[in-house]
């Protein structure tokens, strides 16, 4: 497995303001994973983070509401920017550490929008 | 695109009771994988089957993936407490999973 630490842990946040969450590996990996999951839904890929080129986007999901940094292989960062109370949601970073296609999770940030 | 179908939904069934979640996909998988979220967590992952026709267990949980590879089904035996949560399966799409919507299991003491 892989140790994920991701803070913040939840948060409140104000409409219009921008939240930066980050995600931190205890150890190398290729791939890192950005997800949404809404209250009693499933995940919601937003987003792959390549280190040292930009992060690939899902389908209904855009680099300007969502920018995604990967400074090195083992750190990722999510923004969600202009927030609105749709955008209150539980957001998950995670990691395919051996390229097995099998994913390690972070704890996750819940997130508020008021 | 692929997709992966979870069913049921939801399911509440008395301690002690057995459970049963089922998953296909519209395409052969080349692999799927169980995780488990418990409430107010994350998911974990819990198996990856890969060959047809393949079972595992793990202590009362028993894992199928079917001869087509193309479905799937995690089966509990005499559900505890602690059994609680959502099962997900997810299947390969290039290097990202595809995750069906879920079963979520609750349990009457």
């Amino acid at each position: 497995s892989a140790v994920i630490s991701q803070k913040p842990s939840r948060d409140i946040c104000q409409r219009g303001t921008s939240l930066t969450i980050q995600c931190q590996v205890d150890s190398q990996v290729t791939m890192m994973f950005w997800y949404r999951q809404q209250p009693g839904q499933s995940l919601t890929l937003i987003a792959t983070a390549n280190q040292g080129s930009e992060a690939t986007y899902e389908s209904g999901f855009v680099i300007d509401k969502f920018p995604i940094s990967r400074p090195n292989l083992t750190f990722s960062t999510l923004t969600v920017s202009n927030m609105s109370p749709e955008d209150s949601s539980i957001y998950l970073c995670s990691v395919d550490r051996l390229a097995e296609n099998i994913q390690y999770f972070g704890a996750g940030t819940r997130l508020s929008v008021l | 695109g692929q997709q992966v179908m979870q069913i049921p939904q939801y399911q509440h069934v008395q301690e002690g009771e057995d459970f049963t979640t089922y998953c296909n996909s519209s395409t052969t998988l080349s692999n799927i994988q169980w995780y488990k979220q418990r409430p107010g967590g994350h998911p974990v992952f819990l198996i990856q089957l890969v060959k047809s026709g393949e079972v595992k267990k793990q202590k009362r949980l028993t894992f199928q993936f079917g001869e087509a590879k193309k479905n799937s089904s995690l089966h509990i035996t005499a559900t505890q407490t602690t059994d609680v949560g959502t099962y997900f399966c997810a299947g390969p799409r290039a290097q990202k999973l595809v995750f069906g919507q879920g079963t979520r299991l609750t349990i009457n003491p």
